[in-house]
């Protein structure tokens, strides 16, 4: 019941195209969603990041759908560039429990094709 | 502004040896979290420290630890090093408790021989 799962494992877009993440959950006490960005080298950044209240969230090129009766929710890029490529992880939380355990997916490699 | 710092970035031990991991949050935060990530898979939560006490522990065994220090800074400690205690141990802090607005600094890469 804790586990986030994430698919696909690995991911290979030509540049302009539109990259889709996924991931599943059970809790249903879990209300904090978060999309980190990881590059070789370096640690997770957050790229973005929604509340089950709120079915779709935007910020620039990344783009989070949300669907509570499903339990999953997406990761969306538009038109994908050869920077984005990097290791996507979403994550969830509880709120509630405040103690700053976020539970990641396995994570998708993504790779963008110039 | 500086982001978060960890110290050693890279690390060898052997089995059953004692390993200490250092990190610098950002200026002004208060919170630290820290969290192994074993190649090919997601962070796994540790523990997250606030205002110098634990304010989560995950699923790890009593041979981690860890602690902060008034100037926020922490430290994870790991006994008695097993082969799969191998991994990029990740710090991240925040402002607040909770697991918001995390940011992770570059890691400590661990490798028990």
């Amino acid at each position: 019941q804790q586990q986030v799962k994430q698919s696909p494992q690995s991911l290979i877009v030509q540049k302009g195209g539109i990259s889709i993440i996924n991931c599943a959950y059970e809790n249903t006490a879990f209300d904090y969603f978060p999309w980190y960005q990881q590059f070789p080298g370096k640690g997770p950044a957050l790229l973005i990041a929604i509340r089950p209240d709120v079915s779709e969230k935007k910020e620039g090129r990344f783009t989070i759908s949300f669907n509570k009766s499903a339990k999953q929710f997406s990761l969306h890029i538009m038109d994908s560039q050869p920077g984005d490529s990097a290791t996507y992880f979403c994550a969830a939380s509880m709120e509630g429990s405040n103690t700053g355990k976020l539970i990641f997916g396995q994570g998708t490699t993504l790779q963008v094709k110039p | 502004d500086a982001g978060v710092t960890q110290s050693p970035t890279h690390l060898i031990k052997t089995r059953g040896q004692h390993v200490t991991l250092r990190c610098s949050p950002i200026s002004g935060h208060k919170s630290v979290s820290w969290y192994q990530q074993v190649l090919g898979q997601g962070p796994q939560f540790i523990f997250q420290y606030y205002e110098k006490e634990e304010r989560g522990r995950g699923n790890f065994p009593d041979r981690f630890s860890a602690r902060q220090f008034p100037n926020y800074s922490s430290e994870l400690n790991v006994n008695a090093l097993l082969l799969g205690d191998s991994a990029l141990y990740l710090c991240a802090s925040s402002f607040r408790t909770g697991p918001y607005g995390y940011t992770f600094g570059s890691g400590t890469r661990l490798t028990v021989v």
